[in-house]
């Protein structure tokens, strides 16, 4: 059974880069599409992206201009960064694995998340 | 501001059977895309209920069901237990957003 665990610091100052890293452990990180999300303290879930094990992503559009997600596949890990923070950012950032692999983009849009990742609070901060 | 919208809570007493709706519109639900569901327990992350609007995961009770018409999908958890205690969020695709996006939320309370 795939397994997934953010790592990456929780605390960041306003205005730096939040870096967190998703290791996949018992499993491959090739063949499947990856994602990232947040969830603001008492409140609901946004989807920031994803990236295929080849490279590609997608990125939420409201988040676009600061985010990139990266893959390692040596690493078996998938990266996210999130530039110029504010306390809007502050959150518990989840990864998962996207269930579709097709590349088809309405296959693509048919896709749910499982399993997540026990999740990171991040916490936007001087 | 999420795109789909669900009712902000729902109760009933154990045993009994309650429903939460997701309401979208043309650009997402109605489009055709799937609806998808996930429960999150207090403090944990959340874990995939429903797929493809109506299919349970290997593990999942069949006292939880999913249906989708129109623009619409809802969620209906019979034999209502307190272990069922969570939130609940419904997830789809969004073409005029071009990404995925999440129901609102709702808060089960089992009384």
């Amino acid at each position: 059974q795939v397994q997934l665990q953010e790592s990456g610091p929780g605390l960041v100052k306003p205005s730096e880069t939040l870096s967190l890293t998703c290791t996949v452990s018992s499993g491959s990180i090739s063949g499947y599409y990856w994602s990232w999300m947040r969830q603001p303290p008492g409140k609901g879930l946004e989807w920031i992206g994803y990236v295929h094990y080849g490279g590609s992503t997608s990125y939420n559009p409201s988040l676009k201009s600061r985010v990139t997600i990266s893959v390692d596949t040596s690493k078996n890990h998938f990266s996210l960064r999130l530039g110029s923070v504010t306390a809007a950012d502050t959150a518990v950032y989840y990864c998962a694995r996207d269930h579709e692999q097709s590349s088809s983009s309405w296959y693509r849009a048919q896709s749910w998340f499982d399993p997540w990742g026990q999740g990171t609070l991040v916490t936007v901060s001087s | 501001q999420s795109v789909l919208a669900q009712p902000p809570s729902v109760s009933g007493a154990p045993g009994q059977r309650v429903t939460i709706s997701c309401t979208g519109s043309s650009s997402n639900i109605g489009a055709g895309y799937h609806v998808h569901w996930y429960q999150q327990l207090p403090g944990t992350a959340p874990k995939l209920l429903i797929y493809g609007n109506t299919n349970r995961p290997s593990g999942v009770p069949d006292r939880f069901s999913g249906s989708k018409s129109g623009t619409s999908a809802s969620l209906a958890i019979s034999g209502l237990q307190a272990e069922d205690e969570a939130d609940y969020y419904c997830q789809s695709y969004d073409s005029s957003l071009s990404g995925y996006v999440f129901g609102t939320g709702t808060e089960v309370t089992v009384l």
